[in-house]
């Protein structure tokens, strides 16, 4: 079965640091994964996602995000964090062999950087 | 504007009276699905759909219903809703030309009394 772990339900840094989120997952198959953000009161909006290639993957205000297979790993990294950049993440995932429509998300991690 | 529009917004309603929660999307995607927000559970999929006629279950369709006449639209029914079903609901729509990146609205806000 396809599912996602996001360990840690939040995380604090101080504006400047570099800041990452973890997510580790499970497929049967060959991932497509993904990060998307949930600003207060907002819907989701898209950051990266990885589909082959490159394991780093760069993405939307700065992200980016290595794929690690062996370690079945796609954790979110930014170099320099910024208080606008206080959200709510997920990760999800999607077995390549099964139908594009089914995602499995995580349960999500706040992060919050302080100035 | 290419995009993924869910009405209504917010919705208070009572045990067992029937709702339609609609979305709809303009950028003709073939993938269209169903969440549930809950604290601490992150987003559960309900149902989905692969294409006009084409609908399945994710992991809570439990007390709903979906239904895909035309590719535009999707619309959500909880038939008899239940407290249990207070939630954040987000309809979101893809295509495989996306890799799977699907796009989401702007949720619905769901209170069951």
């Amino acid at each position: 079965a396809q599912s996602v772990a996001q360990p840690e339900d939040q995380v604090n840094v101080a504006e400047g640091n570099p800041l990452t989120v973890k997510c580790t997952y499970s497929v049967s198959g060959n991932p497509y994964l993904f990060w998307y953000v949930q600003y207060p009161n907002r819907g989701l909006q898209f950051l990266l996602k990885y589909i082959t290639g490159d394991n780093l993957v760069k993405g939307s205000y700065g992200f980016e995000a290595e794929f690690n297979k062996s370690q079945t790993s796609f954790h979110l990294k930014k170099p320099s964090a910024l208080v606008s950049d206080s959200a709510l993440y997920f990760c999800a995932v999607t077995d390549r062999g099964s139908t594009l429509g089914r995602l499995y998300f995580g349960r999500g991690t706040q992060l919050t950087v302080w100035p | 504007e290419a995009q993924v529009t869910q009405n209504p917004r917010y919705l208070i309603t009572v045990t067992g009276k029937k709702l339609t929660v609609t979305c709809s999307q303009n950028m003709n995607h073939e993938y269209m699905s169903w969440y549930r927000q809950d604290p601490g559970l992150g987003l559960r999929q309900i149902y989905y759909s692969m294409n006009v006629e084409v609908t399945d279950k994710g992991d809570v369709p439990e007390g709903y219903k979906v239904s895909r006449k035309e590719k535009r639209n999707f619309p959500l029914i909880l038939e008899s809703p239940s407290p249990n079903q207070t939630s954040l609901y987000f309809c979101a729509s893809s295509f495989e030309g996306t890799g799977g990146t699907q796009y989401f609205g702007p949720g619905t806000r769901l209170t069951v009394l």
